[in-house]
């Protein structure tokens, strides 16, 4: 049974077109991620959520916007997607936020976006 | 700056050896360190977690501890096997809540 899991898997596209990538987490947490991977393996964060409210944002470009539905979703829309976008999106989530003990984080499989 | 440096960046061993990867960090005001493993084309795994009041964590084969006044971790491996072969990741979470990672310790065991 898969604690974080995302959807697409893979994903290639046109540069300018327009793309979500979903998240789900079942371990009842209240935090969510989205960081990226680039090519050089470099993991860094984008958003960060908790209980549906935004508390990171770091130096995104505003093309990326995340959307929370409910605590345990957190999706990504990308607009007018770019050949520098390519990379591999990670969703995570652990049960607290900032500033408390048990933020062990949990990742989800990855997604691998491909801009052509 | 909130930096993260893992040494080495890869290292090819025989099965068997122990073996040690280091971390080090700049940030001393770290809540948790946590170590992972990224296999090729895989998502990440959570390996052991160490708290900023704990020194070390221990899971299996697997060992880690924490030296937050040195700004390191270093994560042991007893006994490698082939199927440990894989990335291993050190990240830490700031007060932020975010994890600021390394760019991982690329390992190979020979069988």
């Amino acid at each position: 049974d898969t604690a974080v899991s995302q959807t697409p898997k893979y994903l290639v596209t046109q540069m300018g077109n327009d793309k979500s990538i979903k998240c789900e987490q079942n371990l009842g947490h209240d935090t969510m991620y989205w960081y990226k991977q680039d090519s050089k393996k470099f993991l860094k964060i984008m958003f960060s959520y908790n209980n549906k409210e935004l508390i990171i944002n770091e130096t995104v470009p505003n093309r990326f916007s995340p959307k929370s539905p409910d605590k345990a979703h957190l999706n990504l829309h990308i607009n007018s997607l770019e050949l520098g976008d390519s990379a591999v999106y990670f969703c995570a989530s652990s049960q607290d936020a900032a500033g408390r003990l048990n933020t062990e984080a949990f990742f989800g499989q990855g997604t691998r976006l491909t801009v052509v | 700056k909130q930096e993260v440096t893992q040494i080495p960046a890869a290292l090819s061993v025989p099965e068997g050896e122990n073996l040690v990867l280091n971390c080090s960090f700049t940030d001393s005001a770290i809540y948790n360190l946590q170590w992972f493993r990224q296999d090729p084309g895989k998502g990440l795994t959570s390996l052991l977690l160490i708290q900023s009041s704990q020194r070390e964590q221990t899971s299996g084969r697997l060992n880690a501890s924490l030296d937050k006044s040195s700004g390191r971790s270093t994560l042991y491996i007893a006994a490698s096997q082939p199927g440990d072969s894989a990335t291993y990741l050190c990240a830490y979470s700031s007060n932020t809540g975010k994890l600021i990672f390394g760019q991982g310790t690329t390992l190979q065991v020979k069988p």
